[in-house]
């Protein structure tokens, strides 16, 4: 099984940067996805990172350390539509047809303030 | 067409009701998922089906059947469900492999009374 931690709200104002970190402990590892959800909503998908470093996506950012089993997400020039709940998956090797089990973090809210 | 579409909405049901979620996509993805998800927890994986077959079954109760009837349809027959099981049900599907991100539908908002 995963055991995938992150913080459970940070705040930032609107402009700002803000650093969502996610750790996780596995005895296996084929992927690290960030999920973006609005309340309500179904979670869109952000970033894959299989391999060490930095994924770049207009704004938002992902890095992964897989021997720190560490991932970040960092999210630039935040507006308020950023306001939402992150979530860190990992997909999870353990189960047979192993490349379909994707393990979900209890996720990050972030809260954009003007 | 990129999306995963689920129906219905919003759904309220009894706990001797049967009724069915259903969902749909078009993208050619061989890999579908059913999820459940309570209010500020994360999505936890209900059922995996590749390529029409179910592969994945994480102790899911008796009272929860899927069913995936060809490769763009996925439905989740509910019957004599408790009122813990009111939650977001979402589907999600996926090209078969492990480097595909999933792409979830919008949700079926489940009350059970």
């Amino acid at each position: 099984g995963q055991n995938i931690d992150q913080p459970t709200e940070m705040t930032a104002t609107e402009g700002a940067i803000v650093q969502i970190n996610c750790t996780y402990q596995t005895s296996g590892f084929n992927g690290l996805f960030w999920y973006q959800q609005h309340a309500g909503e179904a979670p869109t998908f952000l970033s894959y990172n299989v391999l060490d470093g930095l994924e770049e996506k207009g704004r938002f950012s992902s890095f992964l350390s897989r021997s720190k089993g560490y991932s970040y997400l960092l999210l630039k020039e935040l507006q308020m539509k950023d306001s939402a709940s992150y979530l860190c998956a990992v997909r999870d090797p353990g189960a047979t047809d192993s490349w379909g089990k994707l393990q979900f973090g209890a996720g990050t809210q972030v809260v954009v303030t003007p | 067409d990129t999306e995963v579409t689920q129906t219905p909405k919003h759904l309220v049901m009894g706990m001797t009701n049967k009724k069915s979620l259903k969902c749909e996509q078009h993208m050619g993805h061989r890999a579908m998922y059913w999820y459940k998800q309570k209010a500020k927890k994360p999505p936890e994986l209900m059922f995996v089906y590749s390529y029409e077959k179910l592969s994945i079954n994480e102790s899911v109760p008796s009272r929860f059947s899927p069913e995936c009837p060809n490769s763009s349809l996925l439905n989740l027959h509910l019957h004599a469900l408790q009122p813990e099981d009111s939650a977001l049900y979402l589907c999600a599907s996926s090209q078969v492999g492990q480097f595909y991100g999933y792409t979830f539908g919008s949700g079926t908002r489940l009350t059970v009374v």
